[in-house]
């Protein structure tokens, strides 16, 4: 069965620095794999997604995952934060038939001035 | 291009009466549909999901239900309201194919008083 981890439930981070979300996956078969970003009282907005074909996956606002299958990891990073990146951030992975997600925790991020 | 459309964003509701939450598709058809909950401070749970009109799995036995009368249209719904139903309820959709992403509508908060 496919699962996510989400490696810290807060991550605070200074404006400018670098941001780097960690996400580890269990599946059975090669993974379909998603970041997304929730803003306060708003839906979950796609970042990047990984589908087997690049393992630097480059996504939205400046954000980019790495598949690394030895680790079973895709973290996010950004390699300078900004004031407006601050939200919660979900990993995701493909699980079953009907296309359905298994979602990390969240992680949420601040940035400080 | 695609869109989402769920409403209400905000909903206030007495114990024991009853819901009805609406989501509503554009720019694509026959897309698999999906009701999640998140409740404060957690993950994203997942409640029903459709792959086509009259389809609906359930995930977790709950005081919940869900309707698709159409293709694009999908409805969760109550006859009694707990307390415990209160949260931050999510519409998504996602195209018929393994690596697309899903797509999430901007959200209903249920308070039940």
């Amino acid at each position: 069965a496919q699962s996510v981890t989400q490696l810290g439930s807060h991550v605070s981070v200074s404006e400018g620095a670098l941001v780097l979300l960690r996400c580890n996956y269990s599946s059975s078969v090669p993974p379909y794999l998603f970041w997304y970003v929730q803003y306060p009282n708003q839906g979950l907005q796609l970042l990047l997604k990984y589908t087997s074909a690049a393992t630097l996956v480059k996504g939205i606002n400046g954000f980019e995952a790495e598949f690394k299958k030895s680790e079973t990891s895709f973290h996010l990073t950004k390699p300078s934060a900004h004031m407006s990146d601050a939200a919660e951030y979900f990993c995701a992975v493909r699980r079953g038939s009907n296309y359905k997600l298994t979602f990390g925790k969240g992680t949420l991020l601040t940035v400080n001035p | 291009s695609q869109t989402i459309h769920q409403w209400p964003a905000t909903l206030v509701q007495p114990v024991g009466s009853p819901l009805s939450l609406e989501c509503t598709v554009e720019g694509t058809s026959n897309p698999n549909l999906y009701w999640y909950r998140q409740a404060a401070g957690r993950g994203l749970q997942l409640l029903f999901y459709s792959v086509g009109i009259g389809q609906i799995s359930s995930e977790v036995p709950q005081n919940l239900s869900a309707s698709r009368p159409q293709d694009r249209q999908f409805i969760l719904s109550s006859k009694k309201l707990l307390l415990s139903d209160s949260g931050f309820y999510l519409c998504a959709w996602s195209p018929d194919s393994a690596s697309g992403p899903q797509h999430f509508g901007d959200g209903t908060r249920l308070s039940i008083l």
